[in-house]
């Protein structure tokens, strides 16, 4: 069964950092793009970052962009993302989401973790 | 920054055609998707590269589009269809970024 299993979020503060995992189980992990995507309470979904299978190529939302760094290793089948310098608008459902493809950004996301809460909060 | 544009509800009865805009500046150069999220759960799929269907989406969802406009159609609705509906396409401004629409809130009266 194809899978994607978030963890590592909680409560902390402003400024703080958090480390949000995803392993991925029941594919070929290392041969697809990798994104997350985050969903403020309430609120629509919104793209953070994606990375390539070879994280030959990244990307990140404005919003993030040199707070949070996005990474992987696929010979643990695991997908990172790293959360520097918290802010309050940072609280959210995390979600990881698998490219159908090679490339991050081509042909959309087909399978979606369950997410994990982040809660930025002091 | 680069915004796609959708309704933020739709109301329909059952076994009516439902019809999700989703506007762009960008949209006639890239590929739209299409995603189902329903509460409580994560978002699944229903439409890549502007009409194709995924294996598992039922053949009465089909895609679209008309110059800036996209258009996710639900033929003979389903009270199962009720949900949010989210656009997903490349941001125009953002290199290497992805962007969402703001979603359209399905019900199914």
């Amino acid at each position: 069964e194809v899978q994607l299993v978030e963890s590592g979020g909680g409560l902390e503060q402003p400024g703080r950092s958090l480390r949000l995992s995803c392993a991925a189980s029941g594919f070929n992990f290392d041969d697809y793009g990798m994104n997350w995507v985050r969903q403020l309470p309430g609120k629509g979904l919104e793209w953070v970052a994606g990375l390539n299978w070879n994280s030959g190529s990244i990307g990140y939302a404005d919003s993030v962009r040199g707070r949070f760094t996005i990474s992987r290793d696929n010979a643990r089948h695991l997908l990172y993302l790293q959360m520097n310098s918290l802010r309050r608008e940072d609280t959210a459902l995390y979600y990881c989401a698998k490219a159908v493809t090679g490339d991050y950004s081509e042909y959309g996301m087909d399978v979606w973790g369950q997410g994990t809460a982040v809660t930025v909060s002091s | 920054s680069y915004e796609l544009t959708q309704p933020p509800s739709v109301s329909v009865s059952p076994g009516q055609t439902a019809r999700i805009t989703c506007s762009g500046d960008a949209l006639p150069k890239q590929y739209v998707y299409w995603y189902q999220q329903k509460p409580g759960q994560a978002p699944v799929m229903v439409m890549y590269k502007d009409n194709e269907r995924p294996s598992g989406i039922p053949d009465r969802f089909s895609g679209s589009g008309s110059g800036t406009i996209v258009t996710l159609t639900i033929s003979g609705v389903q009270a199962e269809d009720e949900a949010d509906y989210y656009c997903q396409s490349a941001d125009n401004t953002n290199t290497f970024g992805l962007v969402f629409g703001g979603g359209t809130k399905l019900t199914v009266l």
